[in-house]
């Protein structure tokens, strides 16, 4: 595609529920990254994919997040047992080489109420 | 480690003024570094990309430096506008783990 399409763009969940929130990268790009951006706070990394292995899963949080990409193509990051500390906003981002720039979707406001 | 800092971390200033925002970073080990803007509520919108080789890049009314052995980069906006008005976000691609490490962040307001 044109761009980095994540989706929902919005979703608001209860306490204590499972939430899957998707990446499609741009087409040809083989590194896939996620980020979290909390109110008022930086960018965290949480997962680094090239192709459909994770090389670097150093920023997840905690037992409850994964994430998976399937024919080096869309990315599916899963919360397990939302908390309210989960709520943030989660952007993707797709590169092709190393000497390339990243391009972010517009990313998922998480709220976990 | 590699830190990413920002200076100023906020600024507002009136239409017209030119302005420069630093960043700086403590690992010169680093592919490239790039320049983001974020409105709010929004996503990330790429706006240069600097190779570790380059000492700048420029698209319209932006200019960005890059002196890496010193671990230093310079946006310059010319001519500011109001539609200038964001957070402005370095991030360093790192050698080793290929991932971004971004800056605090400049939040500009650029007023009429």
């Amino acid at each position: 595609g044109a761009g980095v399409s994540q989706s929902p763009s919005n979703k608001v969940t209860e306490k204590g529920k499972d939430v899957e929130l998707r990446c499609d990268p741009i087409s040809g790009h083989t590194a896939l990254y996620w980020y979290r951006q909390s109110l008022g706070q930086g960018l965290e990394f949480l997962i680094y994919f090239q192709g459909n292995s994770a090389p670097d899963k150093s920023g997840l949080p905690s037992d409850r997040f994964s994430a998976e990409r399937t024919g080096g193509s869309v990315s599916t990051l899963t919360i397990q047992r939302t908390q309210q500390e989960d709520s943030a906003v989660y952007l993707c981002a797709s590169s092709a080489l190393l000497t390339h720039g990243y391009t972010f979707g517009s990313g998922t406001r998480l709220t976990v109420v | 480690k590699q830190e990413v800092t920002q200076i100023p971390a906020a600024l507002s200033v009136p239409e017209g003024e030119n302005l420069v925002l630093n960043c700086s970073f403590t690992d010169s080990a680093i592919y490239n570094l790039q320049w983001f803007r974020q409105d709010p509520g929004k996503g990330l919108t790429s706006l240069l990309l600097i190779q570790s080789s380059q000492r700048e890049q420029t698209s319209g009314r932006l200019n960005a430096s890059l002196d890496k052995s010193s671990g230093r980069s310079t946006l310059y906006i010319a001519a500011s506008q109001p539609g200038d008005s964001a957070t402005y976000l370095c991030a360093v691609r790192r050698v080793d783990t290929d991932k971004l490490i971004f800056g605090t962040g400049t939040r500009l307001q650029v007023f009429p």
